[in-house]
């Protein structure tokens, strides 16, 4: 069963502008990641958001966490065309060893 | 250095055959994970091992799925008597350890039965 829920499903923008992407979860959990996966390859892990963290930036990304609304954001700022792919946010549960992914964002930068 | 490898990258079946998918997770990573996705799907958790042993096979199908990891490095997930349900892309993924590692994921096996 999927744990996280992303919004949008789908999100088309224009190369320059800032793309944020949302997930909600419905557990308790340790921390959340984002991961990215081009079309037809592995998932490739991004950032790492530990429970007692409200803000994390990596370069041009920054990922909120909100333990009492059980939601996190990821922002791509200054996007760019080698940013398209679908974005996934992971919850490590309480008390279980799996990550436990939601259904994604695809993310399309038009140059 | 070498990330999780994993072989065949694509396998077609015939219904009712049985199929072996191989993953090769990264040197002195001690977890390793199965998922499987479908398209326009997030990874389904299927099988977690640390060490040899399987600590979560909470996700697995039913009972044509299993997977080992004798040795603790290689696994193999085995399907027994494909269905065409079965269809999707199987991912393998290694960590550090549990937790807050993140996983370090192979470009998965796409798997098609007819």
């Amino acid at each position: 069963s999927q744990q996280g829920e992303e919004d949008p499903q789908a999100l088309s923008i224009q190369e320059g502008e800032n793309a944020t992407m949302n997930c909600s979860y419905k557990t308790s959990i340790n921390n959340l990641q984002w991961y990215r996966q081009n079309s037809g390859r592995g998932l490739v892990h991004l950032i790492l958001i530990r429970s007692n963290e409200r803000e994390k930036h990596s370069g041009r990304l920054r990922v909120t966490l909100d333990t009492s609304k059980k939601s996190s954001s990821l922002l791509i700022t200054a996007s760019r065309a080698a940013d398209t792919a679908s974005y996934f946010c992971a919850t490590d549960l309480q008390g279980a060893q799996k990550l436990v992914f939601g259904q994604g964002t695809r993310l399309t930068i038009n140059p | 250095g070498a990330g999780v490898s994993q072989t065949p990258s694509n396998k077609v079946t015939e219904k009712g055959k049985y199929v072996e998918l191989r993953c090769d997770p990264i040197s002195g990573h001690t977890a390793l994970y199965w998922y499987r996705q479908s398209l326009g799907q997030g990874p389904e958790f299927l099988i977690y091992f640390q060490g040899t042993g399987a600590a979560d096979d909470s996700g697995l199908p039913n009972d044509r799925f299993f997977a080992v990891r004798p040795e603790g490095s290689v696994s193999t997930l085995k399907i027994q008597r494909t269905e065409r349900g079965d269809s999707a892309v199987y991912l393998c993924a290694s960590s550090l350890n549990t937790g807050l590692s993140p996983l370090h994921f192979g470009n998965g096996t796409r798997l098609t039965v007819t």
